[in-house]
């Protein structure tokens, strides 16, 4: 139990487009959501936490306006990236609050953006 | 400030050597959960351990173990007689709550070498 899924795994898209990322709790209903971002070869870094039915709260250095987040039920929240240039090519993983008392982070298989 | 240090950026072993990776941590919180996960070159996080602050208990699964000493804020990791398996980053992350993001340590690389 307790899978979070995220598609696309992978995408590869042209400067300027936008790219709309999914994250899914299969098993769970998640209030909660987050979204990390992962450059090459560094570590996982908060973008933003995803609050169903509510703005999602971004953090210091975020765009808000280019990094769009939407939590429209309890098992779906979505990312997208827009007007997409190369330095956001990264690896972005979302986690899902589930478990007893919605305080274990699961963690989807990420996907990996890559800008040209 | 939440912080994670894993000072040993690579470590580079033989196949069936003991390995230790080392955590650091910072935080004001008196209450609070460690982590390591494992990110093989496919990019999925695996799970390894959860710990909260109240439960200092060295844990072992396996070739797995965990040494957690408040003491000195720190949360070891070791592989016991690692194989070309084990390869992969390994993160060690800190949460105030369970409900909360985690702050995640910038990695060690562990390779293993048959």
């Amino acid at each position: 139990g307790a899978v979070v899924s995220q598609h696309p795994s992978w995408v590869i898209c042209k400067s300027g487009t936008s790219v709309k990322i999914e994250c899914r709790s299969l098993d769970f209903q998640a209030t909660t959501m987050f979204w990390y971002r992962q450059f090459p070869k560094q570590s996982l870094m908060l973008m933003a936490t995803s609050n169903e039915g509510s703005k999602a709260t971004y953090e210091q250095g975020v765009e808000k306006d280019k990094f769009l987040i939407n939590h429209a039920s309890l098992t779906l929240s979505t990312l997208t990236v827009t007007s997409a240039h190369p330095e956001d090519s990264s690896f972005y993983i979302c986690s899902a609050l589930g478990g007893f008392g919605a305080d274990t982070q699961y963690f989807g298989p990420g996907t990996r953006l890559t800008v040209l | 400030a939440q912080k994670v240090t894993q000072a040993q950026t690579e470590i580079s072993v033989v196949e069936k050597e003991d390995v230790t990776l080392d955590c650091v941590y910072e935080t004001r919180d008196t209450t609070y959960y460690l982590f390591w996960y494992k990110q093989p070159p496919s990019g999925e996080l695996v799970f390894l351990i959860r710990r909260n602050s109240f439960d200092e208990q060295n844990e072992i699964s396996g070739r797995y173990s965990w040494n957690f000493q408040k003491s000195t804020s720190s949360f070891n990791f070791t592989i016991t007689a690692s194989q070309v398996v084990d390869s992969a980053v390994y993160f060690c992350a800190l949460s105030e709550r369970g409900n909360t993001p985690l702050v995640f340590g910038k990695g060690t690389r562990l390779s293993v070498i048959a």
